[in-house]
């Protein structure tokens, strides 16, 4: 099967932990990103990576790194977490500039 | 940067009747758009995706208006019925070079049987 992949779906946690999300596509694409959505539904770019260029939204707290290991695999770390943290994270992908997108099922995060 | 402002925020209607939402955005050199539905729980799924100005196009179920001149991007779901209720958002690709989507802010839609 071809697709997006997020583990975990749901991950509840304590204030000042560190949590890692993992994102996995088997679509041979070539850009991977990562986007926020917050409870209002409000989708907000974190970091856009292409195996040669990592993009970051100048907006997203320094707490929060990408880590992949090759252009398949785009982890996501927060290092402490606040509860203003607690969002649905959307892992995708395209192949090049302007291709279509295709998203993960999500990891929502609860931090209390 | 781009900015992307979309309406209605809540949209409710009759089963059978039509649901308009509309999408402006700022930056003229923008050159692909998109529509997404996502449903409860669910990811975002990708409706249709379009480039040339002015153009009708035709889904199952939908229609997409690109007017470039105006900047404006529309989505009009004919005959609507209770599994079309979800979150709709639109998306612009940023001419920036960086292959991000800018989204709107979303339009819940309930179709009422």
């Amino acid at each position: 099967e071809t697709a997006v992949f997020q583990t975990p779906n749901y991950h509840v946690t304590q204030v000042g932990n560190e949590v890692s999300f993992n994102c996995k596509q088997t679509l041979g694409h070539d850009t991977m990103y990562w986007y926020k959505q917050d409870s209002k539904k409000l989708l907000k770019i974190m970091f856009s990576y292409n195996n040669k260029q990592l993009i970051v939204n100048e907006t997203v707290p320094r707490r929060f790194s990408p880590q992949s290991s090759d252009k398949a695999h785009l982890n996501l770390r927060i290092k402490s977490v606040e509860p203003e943290d607690s969002a649905v994270y959307l892992c995708a992908s395209s192949l090049g500039a302007n291709s279509d997108y295709t998203f993960g099922s999500g990891t929502r995060l609860l931090v209390i | 940067g781009e900015q992307v402002e979309q309406r209605p925020p809540h949209l409710s209607v009759r089963e059978g009747d039509s649901a308009f939402i509309t999408c402006t955005y700022t930056d003229p050199n923008s050159y692909y758009f998109f529509w997404y539905k996502q449903e409860p729980g669910a990811s975002l799924q990708l409706l249709m995706k379009v480039f040339s100005s002015t153009e009708i196009n035709e889904g199952q179920g939908f229609t997409v208006l690109l007017n470039k001149k105006d900047k404006r991007l529309s989505l009009n779901l004919t005959a609507a019925h209770p599994g079309d209720s979800a979150a709709y958002f639109c998306a612009v690709s940023a001419s920036s070079g960086s292959w991000q989507l800018i989204f709107g802010s979303g339009t819940q839609l309930t179709v009422m049987p």
